[in-house]
């Protein structure tokens, strides 16, 4: 069975600051895993996602995450806050089954 | 071009009624989705279809009926709608499905908010 687990329903961080949202996933294979987010009123974009390449991955708008096989993480970071990063993001893992589970989501809020 | 589409954006509509959701992808993927999403976020996939062939259905009222006339297509038929239906439906599609899971993980349609008064 796959699961994902986000700590932090909200996450605040000032303009400028560094950005964190943590995940771990549960899986009894090796999983693909992805950020999502999703913007007031619109379908979820995805921002990232680790296949077993590199387990540093960049995505899109600045952000990047770095599979921890270890600690069975997969957390999201970028350097500096942006206004426009306000947003509710989801992780999410596939492994062995034709879906994709997704997280309860971190809904992150950016303070001028 | 919009690569999956949904129709209609919103829907108002009187408990007891029967309505549709349509989706269509232009990605050429193999594998379309329904997903519902509750008013605190949370997703939850209902059914998913793989090149017409249904491979997913969850734990969903027999209310709820899909159905894909081609892989570029899957609607959403939903029977004598109740308060609870109100949600926002998201379609979504992916290249396919490997051992490892979903390729290239979904895109996703931009959803249709459902009401039931």
């Amino acid at each position: 069975a796959q699961s994902v687990t986000q700590l932090g329903s909200h996450v605040s961080v000032s303009e400028g600051a560094l950005v964190l949202l943590r995940c771990n996933y549960s899986s009894s294979v090796p999983p693909y895993l992805f950020w999502y987010v999703q913007y007031p009123n619109q379908g979820l974009q995805l921002l990232l996602k680790y296949t077993s390449a590199a387990t540093l991955v960049k995505g899109i708008n600045g952000f990047e995450a770095e599979f921890k096989k270890s600690e069975t993480s997969f957390h999201l970071t970028k350097p500096s806050a942006h206004m426009s990063d306000a947003a509710e993001y989801f992780c999410a893992v596939s492994s062995s089954a034709s879906k994709i589970i997704f997280g309860s989501g971190t809904r992150l809020s950016i303070r001028p | 071009d919009t690569a999956v589409s949904q129709t209609p954006k919103y829907l108002v509509t009187q408990m007891g009624n029967d309505k549709s959701i349509k989706c269509e992808q232009n990605l050429g993927h193999d594998t379309m989705y329904w997903y519902k999403q509750d008013s605190k976020k949370f997703l939850k996939i209902m059914f998913s279809y793989n090149n017409k062939e249904l491979i997913i259905n969850e734990t969903v009222p027999n209310r709820f009926s899909p159905k894909s006339p081609d892989k570029a297509h899957l609607n959403l038929h939903i029977n004598s709608l109740e308060l609870g239906d109100s949600a926002v439906y998201f379609c979504a599609s992916s290249q396919g499905v490997s051992d490892r899971g979903v390729l290239g993980g979904y895109t996703f349609g931009s959803g249709t908010r459902l009401t039931v008064v």
